[in-house]
């Protein structure tokens, strides 16, 4: 299966500043999905990242707060913007292991603390 | 819309301890069913998954049957490890989504020697 790297894996991060999470791929894949994590909390996709188009965000999460670039089929990157302590999450980033079965392979995560 | 409800930790073991850990689910359709495995510093690995109902998923001792009338997804180990000790998470993907996982709240094993 794919091998997933992110970076960072940890910082704190003023409020209201910005920080872009990278997260790249050892193989090429055509969508790449992010999840958040918060606190105590279990696992939300926030969006969809294809390569050549943009990214599909899911209910509650928008392009404004949460830009993602995608410019090659091994790497992505998404920026959370205009931070407040609700952002402390653990942000993953994920790939599809097996076409078409629903089988994903995870980052180990960027867990940002918003002070 | 779907959902995973999973059972409350932590769960403290001592090794070669039975392991259960609850999950039932809701879903229209015919979700497929996942129980990924978080070990301390790692990211989420793929431990098992069934695709249809009756389905035994199964992987290093671990085994989990998708009961469809049940709606549930239990993860039951025979004897556990202290190397078992991790966060697992049940999950489903449903019919109609593509990389879009429900996953339950998670549950931390500790097993103790």
């Amino acid at each position: 299966s794919a091998v997933i790297s992110q970076k960072p894996s940890r910082d704190i991060c003023q409020r209201g500043t910005s920080l872009t999470i990278q997260c790249q791929v050892d193989s090429q894949v055509t969508m790449m999905f992010w999840y958040r994590q918060q606190p105590g909390q279990s696992l939300t996709l926030i969006a969809t990242a294809n390569q050549g188009s943009e990214a599909t965000y899911e209910s509650g999460f928008v392009i404004d707060k949460f830009p993602i670039s995608r410019p090659n089929l091994t790497f992505s990157t998404l920026t959370v913007s205009n931070m407040s302590p609700e952002d402390s999450s653990i942000y993953l980033c994920s790939v599809e292991q097996d076409s078409g079965a629903n089988v994903l392979t995870f980052g180990a995560g960027s867990r940002l603390t918003v002070l | 819309g779907d959902s995973v409800t999973q059972m409350e930790g932590p769960v403290t073991l001592s090794e070669e301890a039975f392991l259960t850990i609850n999950c039932t689910y809701t879903a229209t359709g015919y979700p497929s069913l996942f129980w990924y495995v978080q070990y301390p510093g790692e990211g989420l690995q793929l431990l098992l998954k069934a695709t249809k109902a009756d389905d035994k998923g199964s992987n290093k001792g671990f085994e989990a049957t998708y009961r469809k009338e049940t709606t549930s997804f239990h993860l039951e180990k025979g004897s556990v490890q202290v190397s078992d000790s991790a966060v697992y998470f049940c999950a489903l993907a449903g019919g109609t989504s593509y990389g879009k996982l429900t996953f339950g709240q998670g549950t931390i094993l500790t097993v103790h020697p």
